[in-house]
């Protein structure tokens, strides 16, 4: 069954500090997987895409498929990226998303 | 353009009752989702709409639930008897076409109560 799993609920980093966000998928297929944050009283939003291989508010993301991974990284923490983030995979028609990852910044 | 609207935000039932949650796409978007989110859980897809068609309700429960999307109006995700295992958080997205962007635009989310 297609699955995506964050394992962590919580990661406190400090500010200035490197973030991993971890996500790991199953697919039976070629996967298309994405990132989507949710900031404090705002809506849920696309972050990034594997496939646009694009660098956002600092944040990247490489899809190993080797690992069926796709973690998102930044080198410095920043406060404003304290958030809600979600890993997610597209099966079909649907978005399958992960339980999500609540990141917060130390000061 | 004024995004994925969502009403009630709050709504509160009584078990037995029935819930109506209306969700009104972003403009020129004529694809609908609806996901729910339990507490300490992450979105469940529930079901995808089309204009007039459901294309995939394999996240929707057998019994109670539905939804439609007629061709004038919201979409509208119906609970018939609510129990209390139905109280979460009812998000909807919209996009223009097939999500093969993997972008979804997110309303802001009914949360259901049930007492």
């Amino acid at each position: 069954a297609q699955r995506v799993t964050q394992p962590e609920k919580l990661l406190s980093v400090f500010k200035g500090a490197p973030v991993e966000l971890k996500c790991n998928y199953s697919y039976s297929g070629s996967p298309e997987l994405f990132w989507y944050v949710q900031y404090s009283r705002q809506r849920l939003q696309l972050l990034l895409r594997h496939i646009s291989r694009e660098s956002i508010k600092g944040f990247t993301a490489d899809l190993n498929k080797g690992e069926t991974s796709f973690h998102l990284k930044k080198p410095f923490a920043q406060e404003e990226d304290s958030a809600m983030y979600y890993c997610a995979l597209r099966k079909d028609d649907k978005i399958i998303f992960g339980k999500g990852t609540r990141l917060h910044i130390l000061p | 353009n004024a995004g994925v609207m969502q009403n009630p935000r709050h709504l509160v039932r009584r078990r037995g009752q029935e819930a109506r949650l209306r969700c009104s796409p972003m403009k020129g978007h004529s694809h609908v989702y609806w996901y729910r989110q339990l507490p300490e859980e992450g979105l469940k897809f529930m079901v995808y709409l089309q204009k007039e068609n459901i294309i995939d309700e394999s996240g929707m429960p057998k019994e109670r639930f539905s939804a439609e999307f007629p061709k004038e109006g919201p979409s509208i995700l119906r609970i018939q008897q609510v129990v209390r295992g139905d109280s979460a958080a009812y998000f909807c997205a919209s996009s223009y076409r097939e999500p093969d962007t993997g972008e979804l635009f997110f309303g802001e989310g009914s949360r259901l109560t049930v007492l």
